[in-house]
């Protein structure tokens, strides 16, 4: 079936470091794969797609890869900050809806 | 300014009862999502309508109904027979494409007492 794996560990690093949050996927061959971030009680925030003949996506802070052999996704935020901390999921396309990673915790301390 | 809004927040419901939770959207969608969410786990979807007076069932739709009558209005109503309900409920609507992304409420947390 299906499936999708983020690290359930929450990632804590330092001010200023580059976070690198992994999605791992199998079974699918997606035509592109979507990132959000979700804060504490509140609703996922679309933040970027890729498609599936693109390697790699940059929006600011963010870059995205995205390596259809290895079915496997990157989210980079470089020169983070505090404000970054939050859950990040990655999501893919299954026929007519998205189906969501359960999301990886960033925390970045100053 | 265009958005989805659920109501209410947060949601206390007695064991045995049925509970409506609102889901209205004002960015012109067409399609419309809700999703569960639980501790340490991902989105689960329960419902979703790609147009009005249609609607799929998710991957946990037992215990829960809905329905579309309007464009901007998808509610979910969880009965009694749903045997976990306590849950932070997300609702989400997209243009009918996936490719755009889903706008996301900012969810109803309901509790069983």
């Amino acid at each position: 079936s299906q499936k999708i794996e983020q690290n359930s560990e929450a990632l804590n690093i330092q001010e200023g470091k580059t976070a690198t949050l992994t999605c791992n996927y199998t079974n699918y061959s997606p035509a592109y794969l979507q990132w959000y971030r979700q804060d504490p009680g509140r609703g996922p925030v679309f933040l970027l797609l890729i498609r599936e003949n693109e390697k790699e996506k940059r929006k600011e802070r963010l870059k995205v890869t995205f390596d259809t052999t290895l079915k496997q996704s990157l989210f980079h935020i470089t020169a983070s900050q505090p404000a970054d901390s939050a859950t990040y999921l990655c999501a893919l396309p299954n026929t007519d809806k998205l189906i969501f990673g359960t999301g990886t915790r960033l925390q970045v301390f100053p | 300014d265009g958005g989805i809004t659920q109501s209410p927040k947060y949601l206390f419901r007695k064991e045995g009862q049925n509970v409506t939770l609102s889901c209205e959207q004002n960015l012109n969608h067409d399609a419309m999502y809700w999703y569960r969410q639980d501790p340490g786990q991902g989105l689960r979807l329960i419902y979703y309508s790609q147009i009005v007076n249609d609607f799929q069932k998710g991957d946990i739709a037992e215990g829960y109904s809905v329905s579309r009558e309007k464009k901007e209005s998808f509610p979910l109503t969880v009965t009694s027979a749903q045997k976990n309900p306590t849950a932070f409920y997300l609702c989400a609507s997209s243009s009918g494409r996936t490719l755009y992304g889903y706008t996301f409420g900012s969810g109803t947390r309901l509790t069983v007492v």
